[in-house]
């Protein structure tokens, strides 16, 4: 069964810094999200993808976050400066045209030192 | 704008009793439902979708739940728990288009006694 795949499973970064979490979604997917989940908390949306621009944001993306999928393949979501709060568990998910048909990766969790 | 309440952050049963847990959802649209199972450090997991075909659905693992438009609920159950099926769970509604978001509720953590 086709998998969302993200990398890495696990980074860790100093506070200020910039990091891209990368996703490749199922390859003949058109909608693609990123959510974000503090620990112990729910899963909240942050940005949906579609056609090459964001299609819809939440809140929580501000400008310190962006996406961006540079080569028909990879869906990157980079966080610009860092934040001890954007310590999270980030997981990218896409869309097929099947009712509901979305799948989730593995995600990546983000610890910020 | 969409919500979905899951009724109790923690659930207790008995390994071989009955799980019930609970979710409302709110919507001005036709929905999509979902429940997702997440184990510990683990991503998350469908256990299965409403998606406007029979109200009872059945899913992975011996869970299934109902779709009630009346009661705008979502419940998840399984007749016979097993200490495996401890974890994190998750409701989560969309609109019935196939590219909205999810909109998870605050997650269930379901324990397992001996």
């Amino acid at each position: 069964e086709p998998e969302v795949t993200q990398t890495p499973s696990h980074q860790v970064t100093q506070m200020g810094q910039e990091v891209i979490l990368r996703c490749v979604p199922i390859s003949n997917h058109l909608y693609f999200y990123w959510y974000r989940q503090i620990l112990g908390q729910k899963v909240e949306f942050l940005v949906s993808f579609y056609n090459n621009e964001i299609s819809e944001k939440s809140e929580i993306f501000d400008d310190q976050f962006s996406v961006e999928r540079p080569d028909g393949s990879n869906f990157t979501l980079k966080i610009r400066s860092t934040k001890l709060e954007d310590s999270a568990m980030y997981f990218c998910a896409s869309v097929s045209s099947q009712p509901g048909g979305y799948t989730f990766g593995s995600g990546t969790r983000l610890t910020v030192v | 704008a969409q919500s979905v309440t899951q009724l109790g952050s923690h659930v207790s049963v008995s390994e071989g009793a009955l799980v019930l847990l609970r979710c409302n959802y709110s919507s001005s649209v036709p929905p999509y439902l979902f429940w997702y199972v997440q184990y510990p450090n683990q991503g998350l997991q469908l256990l299965l979708k409403y998606t406007s075909a029979a109200t009872l659905v059945k899913g992975i693992n011996g869970f299934e739940a109902e779709f009630k438009k009346s009661e705008t609920s979502f419940h998840l159950t399984k007749p016979s728990a097993h200490m495996s099926d401890a974890a994190e769970y998750f409701c989560a509604v969309s609109e019935a288009n196939r590219d909205d978001k999810i909109i998870f509720g605050k997650g269930t953590r379901l324990h397992i006694l001996p």
